[in-house]
């Protein structure tokens, strides 16, 4: 299993500025995938960050919306750009298994994002 | 197309009584298959998975689910349900090699007194 941290927990912020979100793994791994979480919605993955290249966004996502970098094998950042409140959701990362590379992912504990 | 179906938004069962919650998947390939319980306030936490092998499935918290190819369904089942229950659950299935998750929309249990 891996422990997963994200920093901030929550926050309040106002349109057209930007928030950066950090996620902290407790192993390394190799992927790390960062969703989005709508008021009364499911998960939509946003991207698939991978160490050492740029990161792969999903239909409806760009990456000047959403930039993300991924430094080293524990850790990445999801940047939420020129926020307006439909970006008002909870965010998370998530990464495979670290032991087993096994398909099962793991979260973590979301940030809740509320834009006015 | 990936795409999984949870058809019931709100589920309320009394403590004690049993649990079923639906799930139906599309899926081109052999399914990897889980599913994922979200408490208020909570990141997901994972109840049990379905990779292979023998069609129940057991997992945290005295729940199990069975899969059934013939009806594309992983259903969630529990004897038994404690109010410690009341959350929202997730299906979602994995997309072999790309470690992508599709997930349903969710079904909140209420657990009545």
């Amino acid at each position: 299993s891996a422990v997963i941290s994200q920093k901030p927990s929550r926050d309040i912020c106002q349109r057209g500025t930007s928030l950066t979100i950090q996620c902290q793994v407790d192993s390394q791994v190799t992927m790390m995938f960062w969703y989005r979480q709508q008021p009364g919605q499911s998960l939509t993955l946003i991207a698939t960050a991978n160490q050492g290249s740029e990161a792969t966004y999903e239909s409806g996502f760009v990456i000047d919306k959403f930039p993300i970098s991924r430094p080293n094998l524990t850790f990445s950042t999801l940047t939420v750009s020129n926020m307006s409140p439909e970006d008002s959701s909870i965010y998370l990362c998530s990464v495979p298994d670290p032991g087993t590379g096994a398909y099962e992912q793991y979260f973590g504990p979301g940030t809740r994002l509320t834009v006015t | 197309a990936q795409s999984v179906t949870q058809p019931d938004i709100h589920i309320t069962v009394s403590e004690g009584a049993s649990l079923e919650l639906r799930c139906n998947y599309s899926y081109g390939a052999t399914p990897y298959l889980f599913w994922y319980v979200q408490s208020p306030g909570q990141g997901l936490q994972l109840l049990l998975k379905y990779f292979s092998g023998d069609t129940l499935v057991q997992g945290i918290k005295g729940f199990e689910a069975e899969f059934k190819r013939s009806q594309s369904s992983f259903n969630l089942r529990k004897p038994s349900v404690h109010w410690s229950d009341a959350a929202e659950y997730f299906c979602a299935v994995g997309a072999y090699n790309f470690n992508k998750f599709y997930f349903g929309s969710g079904t909140k249990l209420n657990v009545k007194p």
